[in-house]
């Protein structure tokens, strides 16, 4: 089982739909969450964190949170072409305090259709 | 305001031959990290330093090595490259000591292994 799992894809959204993107961690003491936005030959690029139960929204993005359930999830409303990129989920272990360190899942691929 | 920044962009290596990849913040963070993205295995990291003087193996150190040169720079080296090492490597930093802090990314290098 890996530590951080996602559906690779592709999700195929129409514009103006919700996308809800998803991921599984198996740490049950994994303490803070990433989500990173990788367009095709670009660098990740953080656009949500979250570390308590429950939603947190930026803009058009919610994540969510449900620590018992060991569930992750973004939601993104009103989808543009422009938010077609892998979304990669990233969690931070239970161990990794001192150093920060990350285990990412292999990313959703994302397809906003105009 | 440049972030993380990694040279070269681009390299093409021959089996054998040996390089090093730089980088570089400017965020005054005190971690930093190294990864390879290949397709389908998502982000794995090679190497981290968690402060300066200090160096980690992370996921997949074979066949690399690293230098915390100072603060800022944190440098990977392949001592004899192989065709497996083909990959896209990423250089990020992050801020420990404080709670929840995400990772930074830099453009990233693309290495090809003849």
């Amino acid at each position: 089982q890996k530590e951080v799992e996602q559906n690779s894809g592709p999700l195929s959204v129409p514009e103006g739909a919700i996308a809800s993107l998803n991921c599984t961690y198996s740490d049950r003491v994994s303490q803070s969450f990433f989500w990173y936005r990788q367009y095709s030959g670009k660098s990740p690029e953080l656009i949500m964190s979250i570390y308590s139960n429950g939603d947190k929204e930026d803009g058009r993005f919610t994540a969510q949170l449900n620590k018992a359930s060991q569930y992750v999830s973004l939601l993104i409303r009103d989808s543009q072409p422009s938010d077609s990129a892998t979304y990669l989920c990233a969690v931070k272990r239970g161990d990794g305090g001192a150093t920060n360190k990350l285990i990412f899942g292999t990313g959703t691929l994302l397809a906003a259709q105009p | 305001n440049a972030g993380v920044t990694q040279t070269p962009k681009f390299q093409v290596l021959k089996t054998g031959q040996s390089m090093t990849l730089q980088c570089a913040q400017d965020m005054n963070h005190n971690s930093m990290y190294w990864y390879r993205q290949d397709p389908g295995m998502g982000l794995r990291l090679i190497y981290y330093s968690a402060s300066e003087g200090t160096t980690d193996k992370g996921e997949v150190p074979n066949g690399y090595n690293v230098s915390r040169l100072n603060k800022r720079e944190f440098s990977l080296r392949l001592e004899s490259a192989a065709p497996s090492q083909t990959s896209v490597y990423f250089c990020a930093s992050s801020l420990v000591g404080h709670s929840n802090q995400p990772q930074h990314f830099g453009d990233g290098t693309r290495l090809s292994i003849l």
